[in-house]
């Protein structure tokens, strides 16, 4: 059974500072997937990570993957206010009909 | 262009009520799923469609769940004789499959809430 852990579960920072968020899943997957949640709102897709090393930037966010340790991170650089929401990381796999598996979500609080 | 919507956005329902939920996928989106979040159990899938086929309904919870396709576009996921576990949000996606991301889009989601 395909398992995705992310840690923290809850994280409260400053503005301005930078941080990390984990995922860990179990079992060997196809895709690696970042989805942002606002409170009340659906899922806004962030990164699609297809390889190993892959790496991708979006503003102040950057998600990699690192598929032989089974691990990809989102990293926060100078956090804002606005970047307060959940963060789900996902996978599929195509034999599964690239059904995604997701984390239990990051709820992030950035504060002034 | 037009993204994924789904209707009604709030259902309130007694206990027992058969209840239909509706997706609109983006439009030539071949792939279609079904996921419901809540609080104690996080984000689960539920069913996926590929086309108007149903290749894979592991995640449906009960046989008091269903759902169809029909002409490969709108779905519709029915509850029957709801119960106070099935409250949650249900949230519906699309995918362009056969394109190299497999990226799935999802809806607004439907909020069920059942007394």
């Amino acid at each position: 059974e395909l398992k995705v852990e992310q840690n923290p579960l809850f994280l409260s920072m400053q503005e301005g500072k930078n941080y990390t968020i984990y995922c860990n899943y179990s079992t060997t997957s196809d895709r690696l997937y970042w989805y942002r949640q606002d409170p009340g709102k659906s899922l806004e897709s962030l990164f699609v990570l297809l390889s190993n090393g892959a790496v991708k930037q979006e503003g102040r966010l950057m998600a990699s993957l690192d598929t032989k340790a089974r691990l990809s991170t989102l990293h926060i650089t100078a956090a804002v206010h606005d970047l307060s929401a959940t963060y789900f990381c996902a996978v599929d796999r195509e034999t599964s009909g690239s059904r995604l598996t997701f984390g239990e979500g990051t709820q992030l609080t950035v504060n002034p | 262009g037009a993204g994924v919507s789904q209707s009604p956005s709030n259902k309130v329902t007694e206990k027992g009520k058969d209840v239909e939920l509706r997706c609109d996928p983006i439009s030539g989106h071949t792939a279609l799923y079904w996921y419901r979040q809540s609080l104690g159990q996080g984000l689960e899938f539920l069913i996926y469609f590929q086309g108007n086929s149903a290749p894979d309904k592991s995640g449906l919870p009960s046989d008091r769940f269903s759902a169809e396709r029909t002409g490969g576009s709108v779905s519709t996921l029915t509850i029957q004789r709801t119960q106070q576990e099935d409250s949650a949000v249900y949230l519906c996606a699309s995918s362009p499959w056969g394109r190299s991301t497999y990226e799935q889009y999802f809806g607004p989601g439907t909020r069920l809430t059942v007394t």
